[in-house]
């Protein structure tokens, strides 16, 4: 069973750079998984960031963005905002009609 | 305006049954594949379930295969999710979403999302 990893909880200061990866128990996250990224606060449902690895879905700011960093995908938040405060979650495509969320990480900013 | 909107949540008791529909609007029903995935109280998100966009290859996570069948009605621009034999820990609350692709760059996610039916099992 392949779970796909991130990092529980974040901290990171107004203003200030985040990084938060998304990784597999066994293997390499390459584009062929599709990563895309989603945030969402308490009591909402996802709003879509980041899809194609790297593609900002519409009316997203461009302080988001998303990568592959080395054998993980990677969402960086540039400029850190209080209203970024949320849970973040990505989903990669493993084949064969399976899809699997990671964990999902906590954002803090303070 | 691209929506999904879930209905049939309940509370029930475990073993039972429960259907869950999704109506969409706003786009081409009949050509998107669509997901189910569901967030139980204070956890993070799960894909449940996905079906193709002619209804001909439908797929589970292992925990609800036998239990749980995805169906789509075209016409009625409808998802299901029939879910019986039902337990505890299929509390939370159900999200259908609409499997978009793109070719440059290649990619496939899900977006958008409804906002959600609650289901609780329990005794």
């Amino acid at each position: 069973q392949t779970v796909v990893t991130q990092e529980p909880a974040f901290s990171v200061s107004p203003g200030g750079t985040v990084i938060l990866t998304c990784g597999l128990s066994s293997g390499s996250v390459s584009t062929s998984n599709y990563p895309s990224w989603y945030q969402q606060t308490p009591g909402q449902a996802p709003r879509t960031l980041i899809y194609g690895t790297n593609i900002r879905s519409s009316g997203v700011p461009d302080r988001f963005s998303g990568s592959i960093l080395g054998n993980k995908a990677a969402l960086t938040i540039t400029g850190a905002q209080a209203d970024d405060e949320s849970d973040y979650y990505c989903l990669l495509y493993m084949g064969s009609g399976i899809v699997v969320f990671g964990g999902g990480t906590k954002l803090t900013v303070l | 305006q691209v929506q999904l909107v879930e209905s049939g949540g309940d509370v029930v008791q475990p073993g039972r049954s429960l259907r869950l529909s999704c109506v969409a609007s706003g786009f081409t029903f009949t050509i998107h594949g669509m997901h189910w995935v569901r967030q139980a109280p204070g956890k993070g998100l799960e894909w449940v379930a996905g079906i193709w966009y002619d209804g001909n290859n439908k797929y589970y996570i292992d925990p609800v295969k036998g239990r749980f069948t995805v169906s789509r009605d075209n016409s009625k621009k409808t998802l299901y999710l029939q879910m019986d034999s039902l337990r505890v820990e299929d509390t939370g609350v159900y999200y259908c979403v609409r499997e978009s692709r793109s070719t440059v760059p290649k990619g496939r996610w899900f977006d958008p999302w409804g906002q959600g039916t609650l289901v609780t099992v329990s005794s």
